[in-house]
């Protein structure tokens, strides 16, 4: 069975300094995996995904994540956090050998501090 | 640009009762999917349709059902309403491979049993 790990459940940084979250998962074969991002009452939005190809995946609003295939991690990253990066941030995984169920990690909340 | 739109967006039940959550999606999406969020538990996918005339169960399947009515819709029924049910819910759908395999979510339905 797939499983998402996401071993923080909240992590601060300031602002200007870079952020990572950390993402572990479970899966046969090899995985989809995506990012997404949660603000107070809304739905969540995708961020980024790693299908196949480069392991270092670039998103929207300057979010990176590196696939690790011998760690089985997919940690998001960006360079330079802003305060409007304060958000719920969740980790999936979706199994690519015909199934359709995409499973979420517990999410970690990111703090961002002026 | 509607995307996946879910009804009600609030509702307070008394435990016993029964209600149908309703979301519809507009993008010719083949797979939809039912998720619950509770604080610290993340997102736990409930049923979910990879394709129209399908349904599957998915981490807590227990106290729902589901119809996938055609190709737009994918309801989600409550028969007797337990506490445990208060959370939020959301309806979501994932476009197929050739278009890179992006979940969609709906904005929420607020669930209060009481």
């Amino acid at each position: 069975a797939q499983s998402v790990a996401q071993p923080e459940d909240q992590v601060n940084v300031a602002e200007g300094n870079p952020l990572t979250v950390k993402c572990t998962y479970s899966v046969s074969g090899n995985p989809y995996l995506f990012w997404y991002v949660q603000y107070p009452n809304r739905g969540l939005q995708f961020l980024l995904k790693y299908i196949t190809g480069d392991n270092l995946v670039k998103g929207s609003y300057g979010f990176e994540a590196e696939f690790n295939k011998s760690q089985t991690s997919f940690h998001l990253k960006k360079p330079s956090a802003l305060v409007s990066d304060s958000a719920l941030y969740f980790c999936a995984v979706r199994d690519n050998t015909g199934g359709f169920k995409t499973i979420f990690g517990a999410g970690t909340r990111l703090f961002v501090k002026a | 640009n509607a995307g996946v739109t879910q009804t009600p967006k609030f509702q307070v039940l008394k435990t016993g009762q029964s209600m149908t959550l309703q979301c519809a999606q507009d993008m010719n999406h083949n797979s939809m999917y039912w998720y619950r969020q509770d604080p610290g538990m993340g997102l736990r996918l409930i049923y979910y349709s990879a394709s129209e005339g399908t349904t599957d169960k998915g981490e807590v399947p227990n106290g729902y059902n589901v119809s996938r009515l055609n190709k737009r819709e994918f309801s989600l029924r409550l028969e007797s309403a337990a506490p445990s049910q208060t959370s939020v819910y959301f309806c979501a759908s994932i476009s197929g491979a050739s278009s890179g395999n992006t979940i969609y979510f709906g904005e929420g339905s607020w669930l209060t049993v009481v």
